[in-house]
């Protein structure tokens, strides 16, 4: 099975601290995502990327940055964080065997992150 | 780009009966479509997909959907709901201009009463 752990289930950072969020994939997928689940928006791509060292932004990059120096782990920052970044955030990855599309999409249990 | 719409922000059967969450979508280019369930403080996981091929498409825990190019839904049905199926349920959609990413709709929590 696919296994894709995130370090914290829940954290709590004061407004302008740096906060680093850890993502990580056992199952040597070339794909990783990381999304921000709010109360009636669904899921939005923050950042991706498709392979060691490349990232693309997603819909809502702003106020984040990611870091992926090897291929399992893919790391998203706030580098000042601010009370609209309280929210739910999860990781996911994927394998490009299928060419991309229509892959699946494996996804960490979440972040639960509260900004005071 | 794509777009994904969810009717229904929550919706609620009694245990036994048809469940029936609904997902339209947007696409300029043949899209390849995807239900995804989040139960309780986990993650998300696959329901089911559709790629190419049989629009009618069965998945885990004996959900299935159907894609209709037609009227561009991909709604997701179980002809008799259990207690268990209460969870959080996510329609996305991909395409060959998209890659690998997804787009979201916004979810339907669905409550099963006894």
């Amino acid at each position: 099975d696919v296994k894709v752990t995130q370090s914290s289930r829940y954290l709590v950072k004061r407004t302008g601290e740096k906060v680093f969020l850890e993502c990580v994939q056992d199952m040597d997928h070339e794909n990783m995502f990381w999304y921000r689940q709010d109360p009636g928006l669904g899921l939005r791509l923050i950042y991706f990327s498709y392979d060691v060292k490349m990232k693309e932004k997603g819909d809502i990059p702003e106020g984040y940055s990611v870091s992926r120096e090897k291929k399992e782990r893919f790391s998203l920052i706030l580098e000042s964080a601010s009370t609209n970044q309280t929210s739910m955030y999860l990781c996911a990855s994927s394998s490009n065997i299928a060419g991309g599309p229509s892959d699946t999409q494996y996804f960490g249990p979440g972040t639960r992150l509260t900004v005071l | 780009a794509q777009s994904v719409t969810q009717l229904g922000s929550h919706v609620s059967v009694s245990e036994g009966a048809l469940v029936l969450l609904r997902c339209n979508y947007s696409s300029s280019v043949p899209p390849y479509l995807f239900w995804y369930v989040q139960y309780p403080n986990q993650g998300l996981q696959l329901l089911l997909k559709y790629t190419t091929g049989a629009t009618l498409v069965k998945g885990i825990n004996g959900f299935e959907a159907e894609f209709k190019k037609s009227e561009t839904s991909f709604h997701l049905t179980k002809p008799s709901a259990h207690m268990s199926d209460a969870a959080e349920y996510f329609c996305a959609v991909s395409a060959e201009t998209s890659g690998s990413r997804l787009t979201f709709g916004e979810g339907t929590q669905l409550t099963v009463n006894p």
